[in-house]
């Protein structure tokens, strides 16, 4: 199966900074990456697909980048709403799987 | 609207049986795979199952291959997860996701608690 490893695994950062999660996979994923974001009690909201390809209604200041095995979701100019944990997914083979979660939190 | 709500899960003895469900409605539920994805309590999320829109082709987790089941009532747009033997660490809530690869609605989750 495939693992992807994530980094960091917490985050600390203001409003109105950039910031930049990574995720890593054990072997070559084309691409089939995708990242969610969950806040607590609720469930996971799909952000981008295909790498780079923004979910209707996410805002533009979410963006993501990666080819391979190494993949990149920026946030630009964060908001008090993007302040939650960040899950990469990978869907390459059939045994699909997740990172390990970075959860982003307020300085 | 697009929505999915999953029902039926409860406290379970390890060893024992339950099955959940998922309703879906807004999208026709029949041309659409659809998946399950669980988290345990404090914990990241774990893809389970998977069965495939118009093949019905199953696919499963490592972690419960053997002893969880997926299949879907097209009469009913409901989606099921028959899950036996089940253990401490299935205890998680387990969500219904809609799309093949990348899971692009939600249900609400319902939680699983097995334990004595």
């Amino acid at each position: 199966a495939i693992q992807l490893t994530q980094s960091p695994s917490s985050l600390s950062a203001s409003v109105g900074d950039r910031v930049t999660i990574t995720c890593r996979a054990s072997q070559g994923i084309s691409s089939a990456l995708a990242w969610y974001q969950q806040k607590p009690g609720k469930a996971p909201k799909l952000l981008i697909y295909d790498v780079s390809t923004l979910e209707s209604g996410v805002p533009s200041r979410f963006s993501g980048s990666g080819s391979g095995t190494d993949f990149t979701l920026t946030i630009t100019s964060l908001q008090p709403e993007d302040f939650a944990t960040y899950y990469c997914q990978q869907f390459n083979s059939y045994l699909f799987s997740f990172g390990q979660g970075t959860k982003l939190e307020i300085k | 609207e697009v929505q999915l709500l999953e029902s039926g899960g409860g406290l379970v003895q390890p060893g024992g049986s339950l099955r959940i469900s998922c309703a879906a409605s807004g999208f026709t539920f029949s041309s659409n795979a659809m998946n399950w994805v669980r988290q345990a309590p404090g914990k990241g999320l774990e893809w389970v199952s998977s069965i495939s829109g118009n093949s019905g082709g199953t696919y499963y987790a490592d972690s419960v291959q053997g002893r969880f089941t997926i299949s879907r009532d097209k009469s009913k747009n409901t989606l099921y997860l028959q899950m036996n033997s089940l253990r401490v660490e299935d205890t998680a809530v387990y969500y219904c996701a809609r799309n093949w690869g990348t899971f692009d609605i939600w249900g609400q989750g319902t939680m699983v608690t097995v334990s004595s």
